[in-house]
């Protein structure tokens, strides 16, 4: 089936430093994958669309500066947390839109990033 | 606009007791309807979609009915497991313009006690 790796599944960095975050479809080709961010007991907040070769979409409210989405190839979406800060601390998830099979989503595991 | 509501948790059931959570929708046109099921430090997995109405979703022994004259799409099991405790997400799929994404309710915490 359809898998979608995310890496690292945790890490924790010092105030100030970047984090890049990395998700990878490794069966199919994913022209257009999403990145999540899931507080604690809360829902997953859409933070932006990323389309293969293109710039990514940004949702409302969310820092496409200190958020940067780089979607380089059909199986590679990065998620670069720069100058994290403490209220960055939180669980990243990706996705990725598998246009082969009926357009289903696939979830990467998640990345749980602590910034201290 | 396009929104998922379901009830809020947590939920608490014992082993083999009948579990509902309800989940309705505000969408316009006809959305693909989703569950999805977060087990601890993990993330999302599909549990069951249903694609137009009347459609029924199953898998794992978990059912959810497309109803587009309540605009609902309520997950039932009959049954529950230990091992099916987790976080339920109902979802909808919205598309327009060429580009679409996946609209998230708040999720409902299931636990199932022995």
């Amino acid at each position: 089936g359809a898998v979608v790796s995310q890496h690292p599944s945790w890490v924790i960095c010092k105030s100030g430093t970047s984090v890049k975050i990395e998700c990878r479809s490794l069966d199919f080709q994913a022209t257009t994958m999403f990145w999540y961010r899931q507080f604690p007991k809360q829902s997953l907040m859409l933070m932006a669309t990323s389309n293969e070769g293109s710039k990514a979409t940004y949702e409302q409210g969310v820092e496409k500066d200190k958020f940067l989405i780089n979607h380089a190839s059909l199986t590679l979406s990065t998620l670069t947390v720069t100058s994290a800060h403490p209220e960055d601390s939180s669980f990243y998830i990706c996705s990725a839109l598998n246009r082969n099979r009926d357009y289903g989503y696939t979830f990467g595991s998640g990345t749980r990033l602590t910034v201290v | 606009g396009n929104s998922v509501t379901q009830m809020e948790g947590p939920v608490t059931l014992s082993e083999e007791a009948f579990l509902t959570i309800n989940c309705t929708y505000t969408a316009t046109g006809y959305p693909s309807l989703f569950w999805y099921v977060q087990y601890p430090g993990e993330g999302l997995q599909l549990l069951l979609k249903a694609t137009k109405a009347d459609d029924k979703g199953s898998n794992k022994g978990f059912e959810a009915t497309y109803r587009k004259e309540t605009t609902s799409f309520h997950l039932e099991k009959g049954s529950v497991q230990v091992s099916d405790s987790a976080v339920y997400f109902c979802a909808l799929r919205r598309a327009q313009g060429g580009s679409e994404k996946l609209v998230f309710g708040k999720g409902t915490k299931l636990t199932v006690n022995p």
